[in-house]
């Protein structure tokens, strides 16, 4: 669903540390979900995606891991920079009868300190 | 090299007062999106076209329409701002509908006086 708190999750690292960022999705039908990182004052950036005939995909310095019995999602950085503080989302395409719209979880601020 | 561009980044307007928000595109995409964000909350879909093809979100205020010209442009008109539409105004676009990842602009911060 969409995300209505005003309170964001919020996790601080130390810089050098790895971050795991979690997830819960709501839609059990959803086939593809992707990581979006947002910056303040830009829009979001894509960071990775993956099916969900896969469990794990791995990018540069970041891994998604998907768990479908459960419906969660996580993002895992490694060697965290204080280039990757800003807010990340997770967002599903919506299956089933909303087929094809982008829903976005509620968000975490990932701090880090140098 | 910015793909999906949109202008102004800032915007100024008064109560009432209609405003257009622009997005364009380099990528060739055949759908376009826009996104209202408020602070601390996530991005929500007003609408998207796919080609010529308008589709609005139930949710959606009559008060938010929007133009596509061509396959580069599409245009986010508000005719009678209120207060509680200062937000951020993302577009994004994306090759196809569907299991396909969206791109998006730095947005449009709108405020309202």
């Amino acid at each position: 669903g969409e995300s209505v708190g005003l309170h964001l999750p919020t996790l601080s690292v130390q810089e050098g540390d790895n971050s795991i960022i979690n997830c819960a999705y709501s839609n059990s039908a959803s086939d593809y979900f992707i990581w979006y990182k947002q910056e303040s004052g830009k829009g979001p950036q894509f960071i990775i995606d993956i099916r969900s005939n896969m469990d794990k995909r791995q990018g540069q310095r970041v891994t998604v891991l998907l768990n479908k019995t459960v419906k969660h999602l996580s993002l895992q950085i490694a060697a965290t920079q204080p280039g990757d503080s800003a807010v990340y989302f997770c967002a599903e395409i919506q299956g089933g009868t909303s087929y094809g719209k982008l829903t976005f979880g509620q968000g975490t601020i990932l701090t880090v300190h140098p | 090299d910015a793909m999906v561009i949109q202008n102004p980044r800032y915007q100024v307007t008064q109560f009432g007062k209609p405003v257009t928000l622009s997005c364009s595109q380099t990528l060739n995409h055949n759908v376009m999106y826009w996104y209202q964000q408020k602070s601390s909350q996530a991005p929500k879909l007003l609408f998207h076209y796919y080609d010529k093809d308008f589709n609005n979100e139930a949710d959606t205020p009559d008060n938010f329409q929007s133009r596509r010209p061509n396959t580069s442009f599409c245009f986010l008109d508000i005719r009678s701002p209120g207060l509680g539409d200062a937000a951020m105004y993302l577009c994004a676009t994306s090759r196809d509908w569907g299991d396909q990842p969206q791109h998006f602009g730095d947005g449009t911060r709108l405020s309202i006086l």
